[in-house]
């Protein structure tokens, strides 16, 4: 398995430009989970999928953001405008949900944001 | 009391130290527990799951203390590749079913 798969890597766009990070889970999970870590705050989530259902979005900081699961294989998170203080990296991660709780997460390498 | 403290560090240890991390959580109804390690600019990657009877791979020791709520884990003979940031993350048994990661703990292994 090719693991998760994030794209852009990097991206560098202008204040007020709409950015779009993209990510593939790994085949058979069933959640799905968009991290945003700086220095400052460290890993915070933004939100999780489970069966491609956004459950929790209360990380998500303001209605600048925005995520999607259209199917068990893709997900986007959209940033509308941007701003400066978006500047970070973005993660994914995926596990498994069985029973009571999630197995071990898996990140993707990232896309690294600079908002100028 | 936040969910899931680490000392942020940064341990600063010889090569061939031993270094010990603990990692306090806060919720009694936490079902498994990892240990992650991130390098400079890189993902979190899984190092080792934390069971309860305790377990080891290698160099590295990982135990879970329920009563007192804390896991920890041990990196004996450290080499200078051991240098990153340690995160812990504990997962709950039903509710929001949402991992939550520590800040992680900073070690540096110098020659």
């Amino acid at each position: 398995d090719a693991g998760v798969i994030q794209s852009p890597r990097h991206e560098v766009t202008e204040m007020g430009q709409e950015v779009t990070l993209r990510c593939k889970p790994i085949s058979g999970h069933n959640s799905l989970f968009w991290y945003r870590q700086t220095m400052m705050r460290g890993l915070e989530l933004l939100i999780y999928f489970n069966n491609n259902v956004p459950i929790d979005d209360s990380g998500m900081p303001e209605d600048r953001f925005s995520a999607k699961m259209p199917n068990a294989s893709f997900s986007t998170l959209k940033i509308q405008p941007s701003e400066p203080r978006d500047s970070a990296v973005y993660f994914c991660a995926s596990s498994l949900r069985q029973g009571l709780g999630n197995t071990e997460a898996f990140f993707g390498q990232g896309t690294r944001l600079t908002v100028v | 009391r936040k969910e899931v403290e680490q000392d942020p560090g940064p341990f600063n240890v010889p090569e061939g130290a031993t270094v010990a991390f603990n990692c306090t959580y806060s919720n009694s109804a936490s079902q498994s527990f990892f240990w992650y390690r991130q390098d400079c600019r890189k993902e979190p990657k899984l190092l080792m799951s934390v069971y309860s009877s305790g377990n080891e791979d290698g160099r590295f020791t990982a135990q879970l203390n329920r009563a007192s709520q804390y896991i920890s884990l041990l990196i004996r003979d450290s080499k200078l590749s051991d240098s990153a940031t340690y995160l812990c993350v504990v997962n709950p048994r039903g509710g929001s079913y949402i991992p939550t990661f520590g800040r992680g703990t900073s070690l540096i292994v110098h020659p």
